[in-house]
């Protein structure tokens, strides 16, 4: 079936050092959003990408849609401790249905 | 706006027992959803709606009933509590379906013994 997987699926870094965590789909996406989930918290929505090849900017996040549109990134530069979370990626079921497959995310931990 | 609102936030449950979980929204979205999170598996979607009246099974549907009679309120019952049914349980609610921005509710923290 539709699998949106994402990596890692943790990683724990030093303040100030950078993150990317990656998308993939087993299908090509008609558009990706991302989502951070905050410890305890409920996801909020980051942005949604939908043109082949996207980049978008947001402060120190860099989200990126591939050029085949099954895969996506996010980047995060110089982290801070207001980044740690959990950052989630997801796309439409394909087939008509009109719902969302979440990746397991990728929880991203930093150390002062 | 209240946004997306969940109640209660955290309930106990034996197995076998019913309930219901509310969610309600003020933006008048018409599309609302389920999802259940589990440590490690991310999101799972149970049932979604597209509209008062319209409902329709997600990937984990099973144990799970739902009813949208107004814009405004999609109620998410269990019927006979299982184990296996806990987890953390979030609402969420966008315009009009799953290219718009999602917006989830607080959530509902359900353990079953």
């Amino acid at each position: 079936g539709q699998q949106v997987m994402q990596i890692p699926q943790y990683q724990h870094v030093q303040e100030g050092e950078d993150f990317t965590t990656y998308c993939n789909s087993s299908t090509t996406l008609s558009n990706i959003q991302w989502y951070k989930q905050r410890p305890g918290g409920h996801p909020v929505f980051l942005i949604q990408l939908v043109k082949s090849g996207e980049v978008k900017k947001q402060k120190r996040l860099t989200f990126q849609f591939g050029e085949a549109k099954k895969n996506s990134s996010l980047h995060i530069t110089a982290t801070q401790t207001t980044d740690v979370g959990t950052y989630f990626c997801t796309g439409p079921f394909s087939g008509g249905y009109n719902k969302l497959i979440f990746g397991a995310g990728t929880r991203l931990a930093v150390h002062p | 706006n209240a946004g997306v609102t969940q109640t209660p936030k955290f309930q106990v449950l034996k197995t076998g027992q019913s309930m219901t979980l509310q969610c309600a929204q003020d933006m008048n979205h018409e599309y609302m959803s389920w999802y259940r999170q589990d440590p490690g598996m991310g999101l799972r979607l149970i049932h979604y709606s597209v509209g008062a009246g319209i409902t329709d099974q997600g990937e984990v549907p099973n144990g799970y009933n739902v009813s949208r009679s107004t814009t405004e309120d999609f109620p998410l019952r269990l019927l006979s509590a299982a184990p296996s049914q806990t987890s953390v349980y979030f609402c969420a609610s966008s315009r009009s379906g799953q290219q718009e921005t999602q917006y989830f509710g607080p959530g509902t923290r359900l353990l079953v013994l």
